[in-house]
């Protein structure tokens, strides 16, 4: 069955420092990938999307890789501020597929 | 307004008891999804419509669970004979879908179902 992994335990890091997340998929073959931030109590909120024939995509302080043979993307937060804490779940999807599989997310705490 | 909005924002239930979650998805958007996040879990798909109808039901965890959409717009999911298992997040989220295009989805705040 199809199946998303991103890491479970919560990744603290240091203001200022690059945060690196990464989302690992298995018998999927998406044609995009999609990452999202969501906040406690809230909605998650659209950040980036990167198609399956692109290996990068930059958007300000965040960068996003896409491996299709190794089935896996990472996502970046350069220059990280305790605003970026937050839940992040990345999310697959096929080509003009309606059903978009949202991994569990990743925990994200920058401090100060 | 300039978002998906969901009502009630949380709602205290009584097990048996059936509920009504509402969505409203952004002006245009001809896709609405419905998930269910339970504590510290990833999204749990629901249904999709495109327009008013609904050809993924696949993620309806039991007949208790349905929902419709009217006149393109507003969607209703009800949830009958609620069980305590059915304590979690509902989030809606709609998107425009262009032909074989990425579906970005917007979601709205959610609502907290609490069934005692």
């Amino acid at each position: 069955s199809q199946k998303i992994e991103q890491n479970s335990e919560a990744l603290n890091i240091q203001e200022g420092k690059t945060a690196t997340l990464t989302c690992n998929y298995t018998n999927y073959s998406p044609a995009y990938l999609q990452w999202y931030r969501q906040d406690p109590g809230r909605g998650p909120v659209f950040l980036l999307l990167i198609r399956e024939n692109e290996k990068e995509k930059r958007k300000e302080r965040l960068k996003v890789t896409f491996d299709t043979t190794l089935k896996q993307s990472l996502f970046h937060i350069t220059a990280s501020q305790p605003a970026d804490s937050a839940t992040y779940l990345c999310a697959l999807d096929h080509t003009g597929g309606f059903k978009t599989i949202f991994g569990a997310g990743t925990r994200l705490f920058v401090k100060a | 307004g300039a978002g998906v909005s969901q009502s009630p924002s949380n709602k205290v239930t009584e097990k048996g008891k059936d509920v009504e979650l509402r969505c409203d998805p952004i002006s245009g958007h001809t896709a609405l999804y419905w998930y269910r996040q339970s504590l510290g879990q990833g999204l749990e798909f629901l249904i999709y419509f495109q327009g008013n109808s609904a050809p993924d039901k696949s993620g309806l965890p039991s007949d208790r669970f349905s929902a419709e959409r009217t006149g393109g717009s507003v969607s209703t999911l009800t949830i009958q004979r609620t069980q305590q298992e059915d304590s979690a997040v509902y989030l809606c989220a709609s998107s425009l879908i262009g032909s074989g295009g990425p579906s970005t989805q917007y979601f709205g705040p959610g609502t907290r179902l609490l069934v005692l």
